[in-house]
């Protein structure tokens, strides 16, 4: 596709379930990053890969969130045991080179509610 | 700690007349910002960006302008349009990731 694509758009999870969020990013982009938006907030900073590499991890609010990139394409944001205060918008975002400027294109993203 | 501020939770204005978003940061290292614009159920996409070397960019009816010495940066939007309404977020880059505001609803009435 043309553009970064996330799946699935809208994901129900009840509390204490796992949840795995998929990015597709621009073919040949060497950057991807995650970020989370809760209600009323800026996108948070998550997590970045550089290829298959995960450079960064600093924003990964707890031990229960998990990224992968294993093939340097496609993304999977992992929550395991999910809870309420996770529900929030899921971005993912690609870049041709390193780091985020104004080359970085943003998906639709995942809205995660968790009930 | 918020390092980049933004204010205004919203702003409305009339068609054609001028549209100022406002931004507040907290480090003066920072030295490269963003403006991205969000419609609803859409990811964000680029706007503008200016570099501190600058403390003006301008492209088409958007102009972003810098003050370093107050760490303050706005967008003006001339003339806005009903299209333009949406959320605007100002980023700031840095180690290789961005920085974002909590965003600014902006209306154009037509």
């Amino acid at each position: 596709g043309a553009g970064v694509s996330q799946s699935p758009r809208y994901k129900v999870a009840k509390r204490g379930q796992d949840v795995a969020l998929r990015c597709d990013p621009i073919s040949g982009h060497v950057s991807l990053f995650w970020y989370q938006q809760a209600l009323g907030q800026g996108p948070e900073f998550l997590t970045y890969f550089q290829n298959e590499a995960q450079l960064d991890k600093s924003g990964l609010p707890s031990d229960r969130f998990f990224a992968e990139r294993p093939e340097g394409s496609v993304s999977t944001l992992k929550i395991q045991r999910t809870q309420q205060e996770d529900s929030a918008v899921y971005l993912c975002a690609s870049s041709l080179i390193q780091g985020a400027n104004t080359e970085a294109f943003f998906g639709q993203g995942t809205r995660l509610t968790v009930v | 700690d918020q390092q980049v501020k933004q204010n205004s939770p919203s702003l409305s204005v009339q068609e054609g007349r001028i549209s100022i978003l406002n931004c507040d940061y907290t480090n003066s290292m920072f030295d490269y910002f963003l403006w991205y614009k969000k419609y609803p159920a859409e990811g964000p996409t680029f706007l503008i960006s200016i570099s501190s070397i600058k403390d003006k960019n301008e492209d088409g009816r958007f102009t972003v302008f810098l003050n370093k010495s107050a760490k303050h940066l706005s967008l003006h939007i001339v003339p806005s349009q009903p299209g333009d309404s949406a959320v605007y977020f100002c980023a700031v880059y840095s180690n290789y990731k961005l920085t974002f505001g909590k965003g600014t609803l902006l209306t154009v009435n037509p």
